[in-house]
């Protein structure tokens, strides 16, 4: 039972022009939403977070959008540099008062992000 | 300041045998959380601890333990490996591990490289 989708593999954008990058969620129980980036032999790189309690976030480049009744969410790139190239994870957490799921993150399968100078 | 620190980042294993990983947080976070990633089933938590106790687990055989230190650092333990095993294993770390840290994301390590043959 996958709770974090992103269903699309991979993703191809010429430099300068926006990336939109999708995920799906199935628990509503998720208050935190997150976007890593990964490069090849390293570790995910944390990109930005939404809570629940908000529709969209933005970090210079990053805007992550959230629509809670559809369980989706998107992080737009924009502009897309070729440094850019890179698998993206979508996370989310379930947290709540009485949370006994600190430090877990559930993730998707990732998309793989080609920007082409 | 130091980013997350994993050792060593590449290991090969006979079946059977054990392994195991070390993970040094961020100085000053206590929540250390472990990660395995192999190409079928994605990035699945393992189990987060804090303050030297192990809070949150996830869907792993008892094979899999690990322990956290007084000074924050962690280790993992694999027992009796089996092929199966073989993934890129990541630490992360938090100041607690809460819903607050979430806003800045969990600092992953670069990982250790299993391979079990």
């Amino acid at each position: 039972d996958q709770q974090v989708k992103q269903n699309s593999p991979s993703l191809s954008v010429q430099e300068g022009r926006i990336s939109i990058l999708n995920c799906d969620y199935t628990n509503s129980m998720f208050d935190y939403f997150l976007w890593y980036k990964k490069y090849p032999a390293e570790g995910p790189t944390f990109l930005i977070s939404i809570s629940s309690i908000k529709d969209k976030n933005e970090d210079g480049r990053f805007t992550v959008f959230l629509n809670k009744s559809a369980k989706h969410l998107s992080l737009h790139i924009v502009p897309s540099q070729p440094g850019d190239s890179a698998v993206y994870f979508c996370a989310a957490s379930r947290g709540g008062v009485y949370s006994s799921n600190t430090g877990k993150l559930i993730f998707g399968q990732g998309t793989t992000l080609q920007v082409k100078p | 300041k130091a980013g997350v620190t994993q050792t060593p980042r590449y290991l090969i294993k006979t079946r059977g045998q054990q392994v195991t990983l070390s993970c040094s947080p961020i100085s000053g976070h206590r929540s250390v959380s472990w990660y395995q990633q192999t190409p079928g089933q994605g990035l699945q938590f393992l189990f987060e601890y804090f303050s030297e106790t192990q809070r949150n687990k996830g869907n792993f055989p008892g094979r899999f333990s690990g322990r956290q230190f007084s000074n924050s650092r962690s280790e993992m333990n694999v027992s009796t490996l089996e092929l199966g095993d073989s993934a890129l294993y990541l630490c992360a770390s938090s100041s607690v591990g809460g819903r607050y840290d979430l806003n800045y994301g969990y600092t992953f390590g670069s990982g250790t490289r299993l391979t079990v043959v």
